[in-house]
């Protein structure tokens, strides 16, 4: 599999706080992508980074790719409600188009 | 306005029978995908398609099967339905079958297979 053995992750924050997920691969790709993932909703892109690239800022979206480890981060500041979702990171499938995801993590903040 | 549609939202079926997923996008995209999420399992990649050609398949089974009738059509086939068919399925699309293009997804069709 494209992953390392993981299950899907939850982690419960207050709004105003940060958090930070994590994730591995196990093959080579030239881009990690971050998906989030809404209750009842399709997944949708919220952040890119490619493999010359150690850090990528959107707003309050910070995701790092480290390729000499195979691994990505993806950190939300100042959480708020509405960033309650499964957060998936993606990458490149060797035998195909599609992309490959990961298990996921599912992350609540309470107001 | 919904930019990719995908009918019916909820689907129930019984073993054996056959089912078709529609999904229509209006992205102007020359790519589509189908994806099935089941419970605890990663979001799979099944089938994707460049200007109405299959491109990669990556179902074992024989059972699934897309078809695209109109460049921005790509509805899913499957036959002789299981219970382990349950899952939601997903279609996407992008402008071209490149790697880093993005992939726009719709909102799933929920099939319980009984």
């Amino acid at each position: 599999s494209q992953w390392g053995e993981e299950n899907l992750q939850a982690l419960s924050i207050q709004e105003g706080e940060d958090v930070t997920m994590n994730c591995s691969y196990k093959t080579y790709t030239t881009v990690v992508q971050w998906y989030r993932q809404k209750s009842g909703k399709g997944p949708a892109l919220i952040i890119l980074i490619r493999s010359n690239e150690r850090e990528k800022r959107s707003g309050r979206l910070r995701a790092t790719l480290d390729t000499s480890s195979q691994s990505s981060s993806l950190s939300i500041t100042g959480t708020l409600a509405t960033d309650t979702a499964v957060y998936f990171c993606a990458t490149e499938n060797n035998y195909a188009q599609g992309l490959t995801f990961g298990l996921g993590t599912r992350v609540s903040v309470f107001p | 306005d919904p930019k990719i549609i995908q009918k019916p939202k909820y689907l129930v079926a019984v073993t054996g029978s056959e089912k078709i997923l529609i999904c229509e996008q209006y992205l102007g995209h020359n790519a589509m995908y189908w994806y099935r999420q089941s419970a605890k399992k990663p979001l799979e990649f099944m089938f994707s398609y460049s200007y109405q050609k299959l491109m990669d398949n990556q179902t074992a089974s024989s059972r699934f099967q897309p078809q695209s009738s109109k460049k921005n059509h790509l509805d899913l086939q499957i036959t002789a339905l299981k219970p382990d068919d349950s899952a939601t399925y997903f279609c996407a699309s992008s402008q071209e079958e490149d790697w880093g293009d993005t992939q726009y997804f719709g909102p799933g069709t929920r099939l319980l297979v009984l």
